[in-house]
């Protein structure tokens, strides 16, 4: 599976939009984008994920990029109940593969 | 989306003892689960694929002897963690895709804390 990189974290304002970048730069054809987050001492929770075009759901939307060498997850109204570790993973058809993810804390 | 329970939730064991973990998919068939173990303030490790019907897979570094792996039946896969050492203390994860096709679902359960003593 493609490697992705991630931020290591960022900060958000209640209420503000969150934008979390992803590249994968090496991602192939039959690869798909995923972005989970986890909260504390929780399961990983999925979110949403595409293969090239973009996707909304109730959660998020995900923008990825023509090329397919970057992607964007975006929270369109951050809550304090987002603060996570939000991971971005392309894989195929194994298991998901884990990163380091991106740390949001979402601001009062 | 689909729903995967853990059982149990925590677990406090002493040296040497064995501990089973249950995996369930509640609401669909999964002939794959996956086994992950998170430390603290690390990121989730794949330890090893559960296949209905065959044995299971695991990842280089997972000792098989250590961690018995039986997928019983389509919703349900445990994880038995033999003569348990504090090392083996850790978050143990679940999960299970919704289909195993490329751009399926794959939904986690919410955990089982274990502390060895």
């Amino acid at each position: 599976d493609a490697k992705t990189t991630q931020p290591t974290s960022m900060d958000c304002a209640e209420g503000r939009a969150a934008n979390l970048p992803c590249n994968h730069s090496t991602i192939s054809g039959n690869e798909y984008v995923y972005w989970y987050r986890q909260i504390h001492s929780q399961g990983p929770q999925y979110i949403i994920h595409g293969l090239k075009n973009n996707e909304t759901n109730e959660m998020a939307s995900l923008i990825i990029t023509e090329d397919r060498k970057s992607s964007t997850l975006i929270l369109p109204h951050a809550t304090l109940r987002d603060t996570a570790v939000y991971y971005c993973i392309v894989k195929d058809r194994r298991a998901l593969t884990f990163g380091s993810g991106t740390r949001l804390q979402v601001q009062p | 989306g689909a729903v995967v329970s853990q059982h149990p939730s925590w677990v406090i064991c002493k040296s040497g003892t064995s501990v089973k973990i249950e995996c369930r998919s509640l609401d669909f068939q999964a002939t794959t689960m996956f086994w992950y173990r998170q430390f603290p303030k690390q990121s989730l490790m794949l330890m090893a694929t559960s296949n209905e019907g065959s044995k299971a897979t695991y990842e280089q570094g997972v000792e098989k002897d250590k961690f018995l792996i039986n997928h019983a039946s389509l919703t349900l896969s445990t994880l038995t963690v033999t003569s348990a050492h504090p090392e083996d203390s850790s978050f143990y994860i679940c999960s299970a895709p919704t289909s195993g096709r490329a751009g399926d679902t794959q939904y986690f359960g919410p955990g089982t804390r274990l502390t060895v003593l």
